[in-house]
């Protein structure tokens, strides 16, 4: 079965800290996404990238940053983690157009920032 | 990617069919129909993605208008597992297609 894999489920990090959040898919997927979702606010894009090395900014990538080094890995990065972070991720990957098929989504990471 | 607009919810009965509406009357000739579907504490989960002719699959069917500016997805019979938030979406198949922008979608309610 195809998948996207997220490294925690849960995690609880403290204010100013640095935090990485990785994801890892198996499908040969060019593009790769992170996402995060709020009660009231969805789904919003923070970055996507479309090849390895690059990335894009999506509709709030303030606060963020991203790494993607190989096909199957993408990381979000947390510079310094604050309160208003606190949220569920969600890592997808695609193939590069719509007509091949969907998105995939990961389980989702919930953090929390304290 | 252009706008759709769904019901905010729906309601259905256990292995009854659901037809949930969605319309998107800016379509353009190159954009496809996407569905999505989120369970409760989960990612969403691709359904089905269509961009003229009706499209079937394991999980459910897309009836697309002729005209294009509205498509059902169905559901043949519901069950309990199908209780989620249903969301249908745009996707260009040209130019900057990479993002998935998602609306409000419709939360449908399985009735025991």
């Amino acid at each position: 079965d195809v998948k996207v894999t997220q490294s925690s489920r849960y995690l609880v990090k403290r204010t100013g800290e640095k935090v990485f959040l990785e994801c890892v898919q198996d499908m040969d997927h060019e593009n790769m996404f992170w996402y995060r979702q709020d009660p009231g606010l969805g789904l919003r894009l923070i970055y996507f990238s479309y090849d390895v090395k690059m990335k894009e900014k999506g509709d709030i990538p303030e606060g963020y940053s991203v790494s993607r080094e190989k096909k199957e890995r993408f990381s979000l990065i947390l510079e310094s983690a604050s309160t208003n972070q606190t949220s569920m991720y969600l890592c997808a990957s695609s193939p590069p157009t719509p007509g091949k098929g969907g998105y995939t989504f990961g389980s989702g990471t919930r953090l929390t920032v304290v | 990617d252009a706008k759709t607009t769904q019901p905010n919810s729906m309601e259905s009965n256990e292995e009854e069919p659901v037809h949930l509406p969605c319309n998107h009357s800016t379509i353009s000739g190159t954009d496809y129909i996407h569905w999505y579907r989120q369970l409760p504490s989960q990612g969403p989960e691709y359904v089905i993605h269509g961009l003229t002719s009706n499209v079937n699959n394991r999980m459910a069917s897309l009836a697309i208008a002729e005209d294009r500016k509205s498509s059902t997805l169905i559901l043949h019979r519901a069950t309990l597992r199908d209780a989620a938030v249903y969301y249908c979406i745009l996707r260009d198949s040209g130019g900057s297609n990479y993002k998935l922008t998602f609306g409000k979608g419709t939360l449908l309610t399985v009735n025991p």
